[in-house]
């Protein structure tokens, strides 16, 4: 079975700070592995992926993350904060049952004026 | 991105009722559905699979009698909650993929908010 991690289950950063929201990953087989942002009552929308490629991915609105197999991560970082980016943070990893995603528990992204 | 929708976006019922939701996709042919369930405050968990013209494929621990899901065309999916109790409270949130294989993308509508009295 395969499973993600989220260390932290809230992370508060200054505007215009770094954003580092972190993702662990367990899988027996090459992971596809994914980024989405929840807004208030919406749906997930999809920030980037990885899917065995580039090992640096870069996503939506300034995000990126790096997989790195070594260390089983594939930690989601922003150089610089917005307030628009105060949302909820999912990883997830392809293999939940019949083909559905694997969410981590999430990370609450609040963004510090 | 491809859009989906779904309806209602929230939802009010009495214990015992039956509830209907619609999963649709509006620009593209979804072979797959997927419903997720998520509690306040937590992750999303998978309910089900469903592939076009077949049965679903129910997660274990899901009661595939209570939560009753139904794929008939490539733009519809529509989930039955058969006689509703107040733990059946939750939001509700539908994906489809163009493809047969969860590698492919997954673009997810914006929920259904239950709400069981």
């Amino acid at each position: 079975a395969q499973s993600v991690t989220q260390l932290g289950s809230h992370v508060s950063v200054s505007e215009g700070a770094l954003v580092l929201l972190r993702c662990n990953y367990s899988s027996s087989v090459p992971p596809y592995l994914f980024w989405y942002v929840q807004y208030p009552n919406q749906g997930l929308q999809l920030l980037l992926k990885y899917t065995s490629a580039a090992t640096l991915v870069k996503g939506i609105n300034g995000f990126e993350a790096e997989f790195k197999k070594s260390e089983t991560s594939f930690h989601l970082t922003k150089p610089s904060a917005h307030m628009s980016d105060a949302a909820e943070y999912f990883c997830a990893v392809v293999g939940g049952g019949a083909d559905g995603l694997t969410f981590g528990k999430g990370t609450h992204l609040i963004i510090q004026p | 991105g491809a859009v989906v929708s779904q309806h209602p976006s929230w939802v009010i019922c009495k214990s015992g009722t039956s509830v209907k939701i619609e999963c649709r996709s509006l620009d593209f042919q979804a072979t797959t559905m997927f419903w997720y369930r998520q509690f306040p405050k937590q992750s999303l968990m998978l309910m089900a699979t469903s592939n076009e013209g077949s049965k679903a494929t129910y997660e274990q621990g899901v009661e595939k009698d209570k939560f009753l899901i139904n794929h008939a065309s490539l733009t519809l999916s529509t989930l039955t909650v058969t006689s509703a109790h107040p733990e059946d409270s939750s939001f509700y949130i539908c994906s489809a993929s163009g493809g047969v294989s969860a590698y492919n993308e997954q673009f997810f509508g914006p929920g259904t908010r239950l709400t069981v009295l």
